[in-house]
């Protein structure tokens, strides 16, 4: 079972604006661990959309963004287009013992 | 331009072991760490271990103790997960992945290595 709790699925139309939302705790994202994000197309391995506050690796578009507040975080996703379909997934730190990087449980973004 | 490319798909039986590696080049392999993740199939993904080549350390997820051995060689900038006693909760996409630098994320991923457990 994941640490962050994602919702399994979200959807919109083309065009349209999406957020996606994982959830931690005291000991993860409420305790000041940054939250990245990472998108997996199907078959292929996850790559990294969002790291850090909300800086975005080369040749991903502007329409990603990232935000947190107290025990969550979020991905928006603006102008939704088809090839954003996908699974994202957020990743965190937990400084609880063991200490360790702890990942979101997924969600399936659908483009209508 | 970083790239992390790993060995072939493999199919084992039940109690068997298997070894993956993840060769590593557009870097200087020793100063990352380097982390194992794996995703069983249709499920998110875990985190099973790491090694840092210029500390010489290594580390391992409390749910792959005994079973798991990360290796490396610098002199071919590879990296080994080597897991044992295989069972069909074994299988799954096994991936190594880069943490960049200082900060608590994975830069490059592997393209994964698709291992199955049937007798």
């Amino acid at each position: 079972q994941s640490v962050l709790t994602q919702p399994p699925s979200v959807s919109g139309a083309p065009g349209q604006r999406v957020s996606i939302s994982c959830a931690g705790s005291s000991t993860n994202v409420g305790a000041g661990y940054d939250v990245h994000w990472y998108q997996q197309l199907p078959g292929t391995a996850p790559q990294l959309i969002i790291y850090d506050k909300n800086n975005r690796p080369s040749g991903v578009p502007d329409r990603f963004s990232a935000s947190r507040s107290g025990t969550s975080a979020s991905l928006a996703i603006i102008g939704l287009q088809a090839e954003d379909e996908a699974y994202y997934y957020c990743q965190s730190y937990d400084g609880s013992l063991p200490a360790r990087f702890i990942f979101g449980s997924g969600t399936k973004l659908t483009v209508l | 331009q970083v790239h992390l490319v790993q060995s072939g798909a493999e199919v084992k039986m039940p109690g068997a072991s298997v070894k993956v590696s993840c060769k590593a080049s557009g870097y200087s392999f020793s100063d990352y760490y380097l982390y194992w993740v794996r995703q069983a199939p249709g499920q998110g993904l875990e985190w099973m271990g790491w090694i840092n080549p210029k500390r010489g350390v290594t580390d391992w997820a409390q749910n792959f103790h005994g079973r798991v051995t990360l290796t490396w060689d610098t002199s071919i900038s590879t990296a080994y997960m080597e897991l044992n006693r295989l069972t069909s909760d074994d299988a799954a996409v096994y991936y190594c992945a880069r943490q960049n630098g200082g900060s608590a994320y994975f830069d490059s991923w592997g393209q994964g290595t698709l291992i199955s457990v049937s007798s």
